[in-house]
């Protein structure tokens, strides 16, 4: 089953503009992590927010969560053609031992 | 940073064979496997999670002797899908907690393709 559900399912944009990807889930958390996945391939970690952080930056990447509406929002900056990929959010069930993924925003990023 | 391989990346089998995928941690040690499916475009659904040196735990649903998944080692587990059928046909994802840290690693996949 989907801890998370994930908005925009996908999400088409110019180079340059920014891309914002919303994350909801179900059960209380001791963080929610975001991964990349480019078509065909394996998952990447981008970032990973604990449940005391509001805000987290990593590069072009901001990263938000809101513990009282259990959502997280990933933030690109900037974008590229090259951050055309899937991104996930996740988090960690099952008593601390199962990574549990969302729903996958698909991002588009158009020259 | 540590690395997972699986192998093999990419497979066509004929119905009713068996086939089996290897996810292996290159530079650390994993107490922990995880094997997850991925249909085309949507998220990952965790399958199984694999401990060294016992049997692994299996997702509501997931058929155990269908998907059988042995954890032999500190780096390597397989999953040997049996009587493969074209339903069976997916993307197969293992990632690796690495013991020392606890971080998860994610192996490129496997394509199983069944005709």
């Amino acid at each position: 089953s989907q801890q998370g559900e994930e908005d925009p399912q996908a999400l088409s944009i110019q180079e340059g503009e920014n891309a914002t990807m919303n994350c909801s889930y179900k059960t209380s958390i001791n963080n929610l992590q975001w991964y990349r996945q480019n078509s065909g391939r394996g998952l990447v970690h981008l970032i990973l927010i604990r449940s005391n952080e509001r805000e987290k930056h990593s590069g072009r990447l901001r990263v938000t969560l809101d513990t009282s509406k259990k959502s997280s929002s990933l933030l690109i900056t900037a974008s590229r053609a090259a951050d055309t990929a899937s991104y996930f959010c996740a988090t960690i069930t099952g008593g601390g031992n199962k990574l549990t993924f969302g729903t996958g925003t698909q991002l588009k990023v158009e020259l | 940073g540590a690395v997972v391989s699986q192998h093999p990346s990419w497979v066509i089998c004929k119905s009713g064979t068996s086939v089996k995928i290897e996810c292996r941690s290159l530079d650390f040690q994993a107490t922990t496997m995880f094997w997850y499916r991925q249909f085309p475009k949507q998220s990952l659904m965790l399958m199984a999670t694999s401990n060294e040196g016992s049997k692994a735990t299996y997702e509501q649903g997931v058929e155990k002797d269908k998907f059988l998944i042995n954890h032999a080692s500190l780096t390597l587990s397989t999953l040997t899908v049996t009587s493969a059928h074209p339903e069976d046909s997916s993307f197969y994802i293992c990632s690796a907690r690495w013991a020392d840290t606890g971080e998860l690693f994610f192996g490129e996949g496997s394509r199983l393709t069944v005709l």
